[in-house]
């Protein structure tokens, strides 16, 4: 049981360059989100998922697009990566207590993003 | 949305002595507030949570107090331990999301 997995754990871009994240769950999770980690500014929510084919914003969507096609498994791609979006990226996914109340969050170990 | 303010962002303490962090919250719908621990290189972990129809609640060393009226939470660790130092987010939401506060980097020494 390897609760949520992210890949790559590091990745050095340069401005311009496309990449996409990769969360996975094993925990038949309904909500998965991607928070990003910058020191002084704690997690911030980029986008979320509270289902399979659904996505929401979050706090700080610009420049970055998420797909959840399958439950399990969500994206986080940055199609023109800009050195403001060097960060720490998390993922984390939680149980639906019913009427789209979350329960705890589970994180992944994080993806350490460089653009130069 | 949601607004958490979280103070202090830095704590220092000898071992032994207790440990007092302190969030505040703007949307009265919120009615999770969970604590998570962070230790270097590693994700954020669940170490304590409370629900509003609790006022306080407890877990060994670490509790967690919860003042709806004010809009303010709390969490108290005692007796600390210097595997206590990491850095320490509380959170409130509960409907889908749940936002964060900035973090407090608690440091236990020996």
């Amino acid at each position: 049981n390897a609760g949520v997995t992210q890949t790559p754990k590091f990745r050095v871009l340069k401005t311009g360059q496309s990449m996409t994240l990769l969360c996975a769950q094993d925990m038949n999770h309904e909500y998965m989100y991607w928070y990003r980690q910058d020191p002084g500014m704690g997690l911030r929510l980029i986008h979320y998922s509270v289902g399979e084919g659904t996505t929401a914003k979050g706090e700080v969507p610009d420049g970055y697009n998420v797909s959840r096609l399958k439950k399990q498994n969500f994206l986080l791609g940055l199609e023109s990566a800009a050195p403001s979006q060097t960060s720490v990226y998390f993922c984390a996914s939680s149980y639906d207590l019913g009427k789209r109340y979350t329960g705890e969050l589970f994180f992944g170990e994080g993806s350490r993003l460089t653009v130069l | 949305g949601e607004n958490v303010e979280q103070h202090p962002s830095t704590l220092s303490v000898q071992e032994g002595d207790s440990a007092v962090i302190k969030c505040t919250y703007s949307d009265s719908a919120s009615n999770y507030f969970p604590w998570y621990k962070q230790e270097l290189g590693k994700g954020p972990q669940l170490i304590i949570d409370i629900r509003s129809n609790v006022g306080e609640k407890k877990d060994q060393r670490i509790a967690v107090t919860l003042n709806k009226t004010a809009k303010h939470f709390s969490l108290h660790i005692t007796e600390t331990q210097p595997e206590d130092s990491a850095v320490y987010f509380c959170a409130g939401g509960g409907y889908s999301t749940l936002t964060f506060g900035k973090g407090t980097m608690l440091l236990v020494s020996p």
